[in-house]
């Protein structure tokens, strides 16, 4: 079945260090993998999906098929980076995991 | 605003009573979703719709829940018999393609007492 898990509920860095949110998927074929956020009081949103291999917010995420994981990275984290971070697999319809809690501290 | 909207944003209720949550998507979208959140989880899939037909629905669906979407544009959730289970924020996302393109509403947050 497939499956993400996101083994950290929340996660604590301080401004202006890298920050790393895991994810690891289960899923039999091809994935495509999503990071959605959500900021405080704002909707759930979209930040990248793994097969446009850009950089939204200086965030990244690399699929790694060996590790069945696609973590969420960022070289320096900023203050209005602190959100609910959820990692997620589609094909028929979006399976989410719990999420981690980034909190970024000045 | 021209994105997702959902009515009412908070639902009490007791124990029993039946509600029932709107959503209008964006106008030009024909695949709708509902998902369910509750504490401390990510959002999970309960039914979407292409246009008005119901193509998935999720075993969380229990036989009291029932969504639609008449002529293809708004859907309704109902939930009849509420228990204090279904305590949780229901959100609808609408989308032109696949799940990979859907939009958020701000979600309907229930709680029975």
């Amino acid at each position: 079945a497939q499956r993400v898990t996101q083994p950290e509920k929340l996660l604590s860095v301080f401004k202006g260090a890298p920050v790393e949110l895991k994810c690891n998927y289960s899923y039999s074929g091809s994935p495509e993998l999503f990071w959605y956020v959500q900021y405080s009081r704002q909707r759930l949103q979209l930040l990248l999906r793994h097969i446009s291999r850009e950089s939204i917010k200086g965030f990244t995420a690399d699929l790694n098929k060996g590790e069945t994981s696609f973590h969420l990275k960022k070289p320096f984290a900023q203050e209005e980076d602190s959100a609910m971070y959820y990692c997620a697999l589609p094909p028929d319809d979006m399976r989410f995991g719990a999420g981690t809690r980034l909190t970024v501290k000045p | 605003d021209t994105g997702v909207s959902q009515d009412p944003r908070h639902k009490i209720t007791k124990r029993g009573q039946n509600v029932t949550f709107r959503c209008d998507p964006i106008s030009e979208h024909n695949r709708l979703y509902w998902y369910r959140q509750t504490l401390g989880q990510g959002p999970e899939f309960l039914t979407y719709f292409q246009n008005e037909a119901q193509l998935e629905k999720s075993r969380l669906l229990s036989d009291r829940f029932s969504a639609e979407r008449p002529k293809g544009s708004f859907s309704t959730l109902e939930i009849q018999r509420t228990e204090q289970g279904d305590s949780a924020m229901y959100l609808c996302a609408s989308s032109s393609k696949g799940p990979e393109t859907q939009y958020f509403g701000p979600g309907t947050r229930l709680l029975v007492l």
